[in-house]
């Protein structure tokens, strides 16, 4: 079946440092990939996406790239804000069909803290 | 345009009632799907909707159930419910199908089980 895994979190940094959130995956058929930002009480926001290998998604300064050679989709910023502060998730979605369809694969999250 | 809309956002219950939850997605979204969160399981799939039919389910008991309606609107119910319930329930809409755009989710229904 698919699985995202994330870096072990929480992550804490100074404000304007660089940011890297580590993300892998496995999964069946060709995923689709996203990192989602979650602010506190509230939903998800999509943050990025890439729908193929060597796709680069990027917002706000944020910025992951589709290695499928390595399956992974690292979460980089070269400057972060302590608006960033929030938690971070990676997740993939596949066209396969069975259980996989249809659905999100969320990683367990990264707590990312930016102090001033 | 409006975005997702999830009502009730907070919700207190007593072990063994039921709850219905409701969400309406983005206007022309067929696809609507839940999710669960809680601290300790993270982010999981309970099922998804699209034109009316359920799709697919997670591994969740058959406590949990739902339904979605010709204006694509969603509920979803949990009966008897437990302690263990206790968590932000999300739903998330689409155009289509395990769409490469990606979903877009409500803020969600907080439910507490005392």
């Amino acid at each position: 079946g698919n699985s995202v895994t994330q870096m072990e979190g929480p992550v804490t940094l100074s404000e304007e440092a660089f940011l890297t959130i580590n993300c892998t995956y496995t999964a069946t058929g060709y995923p689709s990939l996203f990192w989602y930002v979650q602010y506190p009480g509230e939903g998800l926001q999509l943050l990025l996406k890439a729908t193929k290998a060597d796709d680069k998604g990027s917002n706000k300064g944020f910025e992951a790239t589709y290695r499928k050679e390595t399956t992974s989709f690292h979460l980089e910023k070269g400057s972060v804000q302590v608006s960033d502060s929030a938690v971070y998730f990676c997740a993939l979605a596949t066209n396969a069909g069975g259980t996989s369809y249809g659905k999100l694969t969320f990683g367990q999250g990264t707590i990312l803290t930016v102090h001033p | 345009k409006a975005g997702v809309t999830q009502t009730p956002r907070y919700l207190i219950k007593t072990r063994g009632q039921q709850v219905t939850l409701s969400c309406s997605p983005i206007s022309g979204h067929r696809s609507v799907s839940w999710y669960q969160q809680t601290p300790g399981q993270g982010l999981q799939f309970l099922f998804e909707y699209f034109s009316e039919t359920q799709r697919n389910k997670g591994n969740f008991p058959g406590r949990f159930s739902g339904r979605q309606f010709s204006n694509s609107r969603s509920e979803m119910n949990v009966s008897t419910l437990e302690l263990g319930d206790s968590a932000l329930y999300l739903c998330a809409s689409s155009l289509e199908l395990a769409p490469a755009g990606g979903y877009t989710f409500g803020s969600g229904t907080r439910l507490t089980v005392v």
